[in-house]
């Protein structure tokens, strides 16, 4: 059964670079099937698709938060990260990731499963 | 980008009734291989969104038959047949025809 598991600082300041690690168990990364990626939530507000890898290293990454995002693959770890660099208070944000299962395209698949998130705060 | 519109923001609905949401596409989500990629999810409170419904009218391993997706072209709607007290939670709908990927507002359910 396929699992993802977040990890990383819960506080981050101002200015500085937030980082996120998620494990995923129960398949390979290298799956040929499935992209994975990253999914935002503010306190209070809906989701927001921040980023996506395929295990190859091809990314995509929406246009509203390119210039500060960079996400990436590890595959001898089986995990795929996320740096959000000169991080607001906007940032705060439960973030989740999340496995796209299609045909080796991001484009026309499903979201899941998705990791249980982590509440990322931008506090100083 | 796709803008997905839902409606009503909340819904407050009696057990056993029935419930509809109503999502709405800024442009068609039919891709020329015949699918339609508009999606269905669930998020209870507390807990990270599950898939309901994908490509506007498939129900995802184990959820149940009281869940119905319908729709095409640029408007669906998700009905719950008789809702139950594990139904309660928010409830968004999704594209990803098209990057960015991009989800409806969220429709909240609560039961009365």
């Amino acid at each position: 059964q396929l699992q993802l598991q977040e990890s990383g600082p819960g506080l981050v300041k101002p200015s500085e670079t937030l980082s996120l690690t998620c494990a995923v168990s129960g398949a390979s990364i290298t799956h040929t099937q499935y992209y994975w990626g990253w999914i935002r939530q503010p306190p209070g507000k809906g989701l927001e698709w921040i980023a996506s890898v395929f295990y190859s290293g091809s990314d995509y990454y929406s246009p509203s938060l390119k210039s500060r995002v960079t996400i990436s693959v590890d595959t001898s770890k089986n995990e795929f990260s996320l740096k959000v660099t000169s991080v607001t208070a906007a940032d705060t944000a439960v973030y989740y990731c999340v496995s796209h299962y299609g045909s080796g395209t991001l484009r026309r698949s499903w979201s899941d499963p998705w990791g249980q998130g982590t509440l990322v705060i931008v506090s100083s | 980008d796709i803008v997905m519109t839902q409606t009503p923001l909340a819904l407050s609905v009696t057990p056993g009734q029935p419930a509809s949401i109503s999502c709405k596409s800024s442009q068609s989500l039919l891709h020329s291989d015949g699918k339609t990629y508009l999606y269905w999810y669930l998020q209870k409170p507390g807990q990270s969104p599950q898939l309901l419904i994908y490509e506007v009218s498939n129900r995802f391993s184990g959820v149940p038959d009281r869940f119905t997706g319908r729709g095409s072209g640029t408007d669906f709607t998700l009905k719950i047949s008789r809702v139950e007290a594990e139904d309660v939670g928010v409830y968004y709908c999704m594209q990803s025809l098209d990057l960015p990927l991009t989800f409806g507002g969220g429709t909240k359910v609560e039961i009365k």
